[in-house]
């Protein structure tokens, strides 16, 4: 199975609420990444959050990482209906390769 | 404009026909890769190069082939051995070393 697995699998909120995507994998990391991808484009890199730290912000996202509980959440707030996407979390696993998981769907809805 | 071109946009493959997707960078990226994403699933890695004339198979590797010549190439050929080849194609790029990766736009591939 992937190293990290999104939960949920999709997500309909309302423009101005906030959205939290959960994160989950199975073994050691150095770092735990998130990516976002409107319908059939690229990726493209959203926040990068390291095995020593436990937040991290970027404009309206907030990233947390548990290294414990192995998850991490991405929170955006104030959702925009530009925000619809699909939102996916990446682990590293050496040698610059990356795991990613099966991604959270996010619809905001004007 | 710095960035990563992928073509063509969509790519129809006949039965038993090998096709070739391109992906150029001029970021000076060290490595890069290639995914392949099925529809609402998430990315898996089919081989990757960390340096020129150097490459690696990923977790998908099966009926696929490439070829890393030059420092901003790395072109993928889908071969007649994949059978299910039908899937969008991302290609990406990341500084030697580091974590972040820059994705192009992607190839679909479908059979016709």
């Amino acid at each position: 199975s992937q190293q990290g697995e999104e939960d949920p699998q999709a997500l309909s909120i309302q423009e101005g609420e906030n959205a939290t995507m959960n994160c989950s994998y199975k073994t050691s990391i150095n770092n735990l990444q998130w990516y976002r991808q409107n319908s059939g484009r690229g990726l493209v890199h959203l926040i990068l959050i390291r095995s020593n730290e436990r937040e991290k912000h970027s404009g309206r996202l907030r990233v947390t990482l548990d290294t414990s509980k192995k998850s991490s959440s991405l929170l955006i707030t104030a959702s925009r209906a530009a925000d619809t996407a699909s939102y996916f979390c990446a682990t590293d696993r050496g040698g610059s390769r990356l795991t990613f998981g099966e991604g959270t769907q996010l619809t905001v809805n004007p | 404009d710095g960035g990563i071109t992928q073509s063509p946009k969509y790519l129809f493959r006949k039965e038993g026909q090998n096709v070739t997707l391109s992906c150029e960078q001029n970021l000076n990226h060290d490595a890069m890769y290639w995914y392949r994403q099925d529809p609402g699933q998430g990315l898996r890695l089919i081989y990757y190069s960390q340096i020129v004339n150097d490459f690696q198979k990923g977790d998908i590797a099966e009926g696929y082939s490439v070829s890393r010549e030059k420092k901003e190439s790395f072109p993928l050929t889908v071969t007649s051995a994949q059978k299910n080849p039908t899937a969008f194609y991302l290609c990406a790029s990341s500084i030697g070393g580091k974590e972040t990766q820059y994705f192009g736009p992607g190839t679909r591939l479908l059979v016709l």
